[in-house]
């Protein structure tokens, strides 16, 4: 079946660093993939949609500046947290939508669990 | 605008008793709903999904959930708890306008097995 690589799966950073996660769809071509971020005992908010070969659309209040998406090609999306506080330590999910043929899913990605000391 | 109210942060069951996990979703539109199920430090993997049709959806680890528009409800059940079971759950709605399909999330519930 289809499936969502995200890497890495956990990160401890230094204050003021700046930190990259890789979302793959390693099976089919996703035009659209999802960044999530889940606070501990909260549900998942959406920072922002990403669309292959245009700019990310930013949920109200995530700061763009702050969370750098790329999506550069149909099966990799990037999110960059640029000088990360603790404040940005987070869990983070990226998700994917297969629209092949006549089936449209969405694949969700393992998870990075961030740690901004 | 839509919301998702998951009752019950917490919830124990026994193994081998009934699990009833409460999700009721306010919706401007015809809602589609979802299911997922979160194991530590994993992403989410969908348990089910109801867009059209029948209202009583099946769902993978023999879980179910019933679609009551007249009670905004999209409740999931299972006959009998297994320990693999214990996990968090989240509810989920999207409106269906094409390509405009995000999912609003409820702050989940953690379902624990008693032995």
């Amino acid at each position: 079946g289809a499936v969502v690589s995200q890497h890495p799966s956990r990160v401890i950073c230094k204050s003021g660093t700046s930190v990259k996660i890789e979302c793959r769809s390693l099976d089919f071509q996703a035009t659209t993939m999802f960044w999530y971020r889940q606070f501990p005992k909260k549900s998942l908010m959406l920072m922002a949609t990403s669309n292959e070969g245009s700019k990310a659309t930013y949920e109200q209040g995530v700061e763009k500046d702050k969370f750098l998406i790329n999506h550069a090609s149909l099966t990799l999306s990037t999110l960059t947290v640029t000088s990360a506080h603790p404040e940005d330590s987070s869990f983070y999910i990226c998700s994917a939508r297969d629209r092949q043929g006549a089936r449209e899913k969405l694949f969700f990605g393992s998870g990075t669990q961030l740690s901004v000391l | 605008a839509q919301s998702v109210t998951q009752l019950g942060s917490h919830v124990s069951v026994s193994e081998g008793a009934l699990v009833l996990l409460r999700c009721n979703y306010s919706s401007s539109v015809p809602p589609y709903l979802f299911w997922y199920v979160q194991y530590p430090n994993q992403g989410l993997q969908l348990l089910l999904k109801y867009t059209t049709g029948a209202t009583l959806v099946k769902g993978i680890n023999g879980f179910e959930a019933e679609f009551k528009k007249s009670e905004t409800s999209f409740h999931l059940t299972k006959p009998s708890a297994h320990m693999s079971d214990a996990a968090e759950y989240f509810c989920a709605v999207s409106d269906h306008n094409f390509g405009n399909e995000k999912l609003t999330f409820g702050t989940g519930t953690r379902l624990t097995i008693i032995p």
